[in-house]
């Protein structure tokens, strides 16, 4: 089962403008972590923002910030003002498995934004 | 401070051979991960290390393994390759072995079996 989805192949947003990117997880685990990772076509990923899913607000990282909806399980990315330098492709994570167990990062398909001059 | 590195870059191999991918954490973390990315893919999980002992493992193979020595520096061994293995390879520290920990992941090794 898709433990991770993000619904959007693709996006385009014209620089300096706000991009909402999608994810949504299914887990039972009642403490789990979600992330965002950048990923440029040099194929590096680059951490960009964490929620615990404790945490009571959400999480911001300069020009992102995490719009957490525990109830509808989803985690989405918010980049303000966008930059050419952001395009690329962008992955939700969830960390699955016992805390200080055997934990994995389990990755959504992934989203490629574009941004337009 | 240097990030993780990884190599080589780039390897090109056969059917049936073996490869050995190489990996060297931030300094200061304990914990290294490798992941598999296919091309259109997210990262697949393949195995965890801390303080060099195996902390958790992916749906991959017995022909995948891995190891981590003394200065946490880290191995992925894949035997008897297969044109399926062709992928980006992608090495990621933590300071410890607890997800709640960011990991940061290096540049990548990219495998093309021929």
């Amino acid at each position: 089962a898709q433990k991770i989805t993000q619904t959007q192949p693709g996006m385009f947003v014209q620089e300096k403008e706000a991009v909402t990117l999608d994810c949504t997880y299914d887990t039972s685990d009642p403490s789990y972590g979600l992330f965002w990772y950048k990923q440029p076509s040099s194929g590096e990923m680059i951490f960009l923002i964490y929620q615990g899913s404790y945490d009571q607000q959400n999480a911001t990282e300069g020009r992102y910030s995490l719009n957490f909806q525990k109830a509808r399980k989803s985690a989405n990315l918010v980049i303000s003002a966008s930059q050419l330098g952001d395009s690329a492709m962008y992955f939700c994570a969830m960390r699955e498995g016992p805390q200080g167990g055997s934990e994995k990062l389990v990755f959504g398909k992934g989203t490629k934004l574009t941004v337009n001059p | 401070d240097a990030g993780v590195t990884q190599s080589p870059t780039h390897l090109i191999k056969t059917r049936g051979q073996h490869v050995t991918l190489r990996c060297s954490p931030i300094s200061g973390h304990k914990s290294v991960s490798w992941y598999q990315q296919v091309l259109g893919q997210g990262p697949q999980f393949i195995f965890q290390y801390y303080e060099k002992e195996e902390r958790g493992r992916g749906n991959f193979p017995d022909r995948f393994s891995a190891r981590q020595f003394p200065n946490y520096s880290s191995e992925l061994n894949v035997n008897a390759l297969l044109l399926g293995d062709s992928a980006l390879y992608l090495c990621a520290s933590s300071l410890y072995w607890s997800m709640t920990d960011t990991q940061y992941f290096g540049p990548g090794t990219r495998l093309t079996v021929l």
